[in-house]
C-alpha cells in the first residue's frame, strides 16, 4: 500500500494566521483526500484534491478557508486560512490505494490555534 | 444521506475477554465497508474492507463480518496492545468515505 508523509506533525498557531500542510505520497495516486478530526470526534471529509483542476469541497467547507493545491500525482497541500480556535483539529491526508482494497491515511497534523 | 453508527462508544475488557463492536449503516448502494484502527496521535490504520453481506475477514485476533444493515468486529482473546479506537466507514457511490464516531477499546492486563 501507499506510504504517506505528512508535514508538519503538529503546530501551535496564532489566530488570524494561516498554516499549510503538506502531503507526499511514495507512488502516483489518482485520488487524494483531506479530512478533519475535531477533538473526540470522528473524521469529516473536507475535500477531494484533483490533479490539474480545482478541489471538490464538501458541504460546510469553502475554498477561501481551506485552499488546496494538487500540482502532481504524488503531492498535495491544504492551507487552513485566517485561523480561529475552532480550527484546532487533526488534519489528515488520505489516498485511495489502487493496489489494495482500502484507503491509506497519513499520520495527521495536530493543529492548535491560540 | 449516509449514516454510520457505532456502538458502544467505549469498551473496557480484561485481557482474554472476547467481545464484539457494532457498526450499523444506512446507505444507498454500498460499495464497501471499512474498518480502521486508530491509536492516539496517529492516523487511522487500515484493517479490513467488506463488500457484500455474508463476507468475513480475519486478521490475528480480529474478525469482521457484514450483513445488509450492520457489521461486527469481533476481538478474540484481546491483549493490551489491542487497545485503540476502532473506526467504521462506508463508501457509497463515489469515492467518499463516511465515518462512524468510533469505539474506544481498552484492554487491561
Amino acid at each position: 500500500s501507499a506510504v504517506i508523509s505528512q508535514k508538519p506533525s503538529r503546530d501551535i498557531c496564532q489566530r488570524g494566521t494561516s498554516l499549510t500542510i503538506q502531503c507526499q505520497v511514495d507512488s502516483q495516486v489518482t485520488m487524494m483526500f483531506w479530512y478533519r478530526q475535531q477533538p473526540g470526534q470522528s473524521l469529516t471529509l473536507i475535500a477531494t484534491a484533483n490533479q490539474g483542476s480545482e478541489a471538490t469541497y464538501e458541504s460546510g467547507f469553502v475554498i477561501d478557508k481551506f485552499p488546496i493545491s494538487r500540482p502532481n500525482l504524488t503531492f498535495s497541500t491544504l492551507t487552513v486560512s485566517n485561523m480561529s480556535p475552532e480550527d484546532s483539529s487533526i488534519y489528515l491526508c488520505s489516498v485511495r490505494d489502487l493496489q489494495g482494497v482500502g484507503y491509506t491515511f497519513g499520520s495527521g497534523t495536530r493543529l492548535t490555534v491560540v | 444521506e449516509d449514516q454510520v453508527t457505532q456502538s458502544p462508544e467505549a469498551l473496557r475488557l480484561q485481557e482474554g475477554e472476547s467481545s464484539s463492536l457494532n457498526c450499523s449503516y444506512t446507505v444507498s448502494g454500498l460499495r464497501g465497508l471499512f474498518w480502521y484502527r486508530q491509536d492516539p496521535g496517529k492516523g487511522p490504520e487500515f484493517l479490513f474492507t467488506l463488500y457484500s453481506a455474508g463476507e468475513e475477514k480475519e486478521k490475528e485476533r480480529l474478525k469482521a463480518t457484514l450483513t445488509k444493515k450492520e457489521s461486527f468486529l469481533h476481538i478474540t482473546a484481546p491483549k493490551p496492545e489491542d487497545s485503540a479506537t476502532y473506526l467504521c466507514a462506508v463508501q457509497a457511490g463515489d469515492y467518499k468515505l463516511s465515518f462512524g464516531a468510533g469505539t474506544t477499546v481498552t484492554v487491561r492486563a
